[in-house]
């Protein structure tokens, strides 16, 4: 079955970077895009941007571009969101998903990333 | 970049009413790139309903989705328990994805 298997939780002072993973297992995972959305602490669903596993063409949205990059490995199925200039407004559980002709369809269980000094 | 409002911000029904949900974008978006998505707590958010009003695999046939254009519904004929959550709406066409805020669905 689909599986998405995020790497775990990270502490990081502000300013810092973070690099997330996600290891898809289940499906052929070149022929899908990945999309990555993160939650504030009570918040609502914020989206990260979208990268095509297939040709890596990516898309972010503008107030995280510039400070937000999507890669994928195909090598090894497994998908990365990296993020510099942490502030504490960065504190959220990052979700990984699978996108299948843009809709989001398969979850991964989020990694908590916390900024804190 | 489009942005959707959901409403109400919160709806309290009891089990067994029926749930009515609204999404707004702020300019017109094709049917066929507007989804909702359920969220219980400390879970991760699940596709319900997508391309407007098609609904997911596995998906009770008692959600149902409508709307075109601007205005969007995500409607739960009959309240079971496990369906107080929160519910977003997403667009996902070929610009910037958005999510709306999101409407939280408690027990009255």
């Amino acid at each position: 079955q689909v599986q998405l298997v995020q790497s775990g939780a990270e502490v990081k002072k502000p300013g810092a970077s973070v690099k997330v993973s996600c290891k898809a297992s289940g499906f052929i995972f070149s022929t899908y895009a990945f999309t990555w959305v993160r939650q504030a602490p009570g918040q609502g669903l914020e989206w990260m941007g979208w990268i095509s596993a297939y040709n890596g063409d990516t898309k972010y949205p503008l107030n995280l571009q510039g400070r937000v990059t999507l890669t994928t490995d195909t090598s090894t199925s497994t998908a990365y969101m990296e993020l510099r200039s942490l502030t504490s407004d960065d504190t959220a559980v990052y979700y990984c998903a699978r996108v299948e002709s843009g809709i989001i369809d398969s979850w991964g269980l989020g990694t908590l990333v916390t900024v804190s000094s | 970049e489009i942005v959707l409002t959901q409403s109400p911000g919160t709806l309290s029904l009891s089990p067994g009413e029926r749930a009515t949900l609204s999404c707004r974008a702020s300019q017109s978006v094709s049917s066929t790139y507007l989804a909702w998505y359920q969220q219980k707590p400390g879970q991760a958010p699940r596709l319900l309903i997508y391309a407007a009003s098609t609904r997911a695999t596995g998906i009770p046939d008692r959600f149902s989705g409508s709307g075109s254009g601007t205005d969007f519904t995500l409607t739960v004929t009959r309240l079971e328990p496990e369906d107080f959550a929160v519910y977003y709406c997403q667009h996902y066409g070929s610009s910037r994805w958005t999510f709306g805020q999101g409407t939280k669905v408690e027990i009255k």
